[in-house]
């Protein structure tokens, strides 16, 4: 199985910041990844899937980025509702996700 | 609007069968994979299970294999999950999720204790 591994799992950033979240696959997935958000209680819910490409209704201030091994999303400038968990995914084989990036607030 | 829900869930002992399902509407159910996901309280996502638009191909990590068959009744727009000889490490939310995962239904919950 690929192995999802994320970085960091906890960051604190401040309304305004910009950030970026980590995911490093254990190998090649080639373009084969998602970053999903999920809110206590909630589903995830998509932002970006096939690495960069962002998913209807997501606001732009979100963005991919990577190939092969490592990939990155980017939050240019954070919004209060943007604090909750990033979960990366692969879907280049047997689907594996990331063990998760909580963000919160500074 | 792409809707799936989960239902089914709720609290069984050890050894016990349980099914659950996903009602879809929205978009073209006979078209689309159906996955399973399932995320352990304060744990992180796993995927469980997985099968073709038509029934005829189905998919499991080794955690599951054996134990969850996973199918779906086009004419009804409805994929099902039967979970049996469960175990306490199944206690679960579990989610199902659209072909590419982008659509995820709400959850339900499933608890396995004595």
């Amino acid at each position: 199985d690929i192995q999802m591994t994320q970085s960091p799992s906890v960051l604190s950033a401040s309304v305004g910041d910009r950030v970026t979240l980590n995911c490093k696959a254990s190998q090649n997935i080639n373009k084969y990844l998602n970053w999903y958000q999920q809110k206590l209680g909630e589903a995830p819910k998509l932002l970006i899937y096939n690495t960069n490409n962002l998913q209807t209704g997501i606001p732009s201030r979100f963005s991919g980025s990577g190939s092969g091994t490592d990939f990155t999303l980017t939050i240019s400038s954070l919004q209060p509702e943007d604090f909750a968990t990033y979960f990366c995914f692969q879907h280049n084989s047997w689907p594996t996700f990331g063990s998760g990036t909580k963000l919160e607030i500074k | 609007e792409v809707q799936l829900v989960e239902s089914g869930g709720g609290l069984v002992q050890p050894g016990s069968p349980l099914k659950l399902s996903c009602a879809a509407s929205g978009f073209t159910f006979s078209s689309n994979w159906l996955n399973w996901i399932r995320q352990a309280p304060g744990k992180g996502l796993e995927w469980v299970a997985s099968i073709n638009p038509d029934g005829s191909s189905t998919y499991y990590p080794d955690t599951v294999k054996g134990r969850f068959v996973v199918s779906k009744d086009n004419a009804k727009n409805t994929g099902y999950l039967q979970m049996n000889n469960l175990r306490s490490e199944d206690t679960a939310m579990y989610y199902c999720a659209r072909g590419n995962f982008d659509y995820w239904g709400q959850g339900v919950m499933v608890t396995v204790s004595s």
